[in-house]
């Protein structure tokens, strides 16, 4: 079982929907979490840490589930824009940080 | 402008021959890191340092070494490149911990 897993995609929505993307993890004493956004074979950007009592920025919500072992990412009211690879990123505590494969979003007008 | 550099961006190379990718940051940022990413593996860890002279093995070190001499610098060596090295290679710097990491622009390594 790989330690961060992602469905890698194609998600393919309308503008102006609603996504949602899910990660899980297999090392119950990671520390923290993040998603990461990468277009194109560009560099990873942090979109935004996920903290246990969930957190939101802006169209974005992102929730952590440790007891279940997962993070998601919601997205509402899809740009064009959002097009991109998301990436669910996991540090175990030891500064090692374990990427998930990605989530390829094509947002469509 | 708050940056990782990388040099070169893109190198085409031949088994055997070493080389030496460089990496910078200019936030005094403790915490270095460099992955390589390939297609359906996502990216991986190679190597990190803490600090200077503190180094640390990742998920994938075989085949890469680095140094850690000064605090904004973080080079990546391949003492004998491999084909199997062919990849897109990042930097990334961060004050650790829940910090996020910033990266380089990547570095395109392809071995012949």
């Amino acid at each position: 079982r790989k330690e961060v897993e992602q469905d890698p995609g194609p998600f393919n929505v309308p503008e102006g929907a609603t996504v949602a993307f899910n990660c899980t993890y297999s090392n119950s004493a990671s520390q923290s979490f993040f998603w990461y956004r990468q277009d194109c074979r560009k560099e990873p950007k942090l979109l935004m840490s996920v903290y246990s009592s969930g957190n939101e920025d802006g169209r974005f919500t992102a929730q952590l589930n440790r007891a279940s072992q997962y993070i998601s990412l919601l997205i509402r009211d899809s740009k064009l824009s959002d097009s991109a690879t998301y990436l669910c990123v996991v540090d175990t505590g030891t500064y090692k940080y374990i990427f998930g494969t990605g989530t390829r979003l094509k947002v469509l007008a | 402008e708050a940056q990782v550099t990388q040099n070169p961006r893109y190198l085409i190379t031949v088994t055997g021959k070493k080389l030496t990718v460089t990496c910078s940051q200019n936030m005094n940022h403790e915490y270095m890191s460099w992955y390589r990413q390939d297609p359906g593996l996502g990216l991986r860890q190679i190597y990190y340092s803490m600090n200077v002279e503190v180094t640390d093995k990742g998920d994938v070190p075989e085949g890469y070494k680095v140094s850690r001499k000064e605090k904004r610098n973080f080079p990546l060596i391949l003492e004998s490149p491999s084909p199997n090295q062919t990849s897109l290679y990042f930097c990334a710097s961060s004050n650790g911990g829940t910090d996020t990491q910033y990266f380089g622009p990547g570095t395109r390594l392809t071995v012949l």
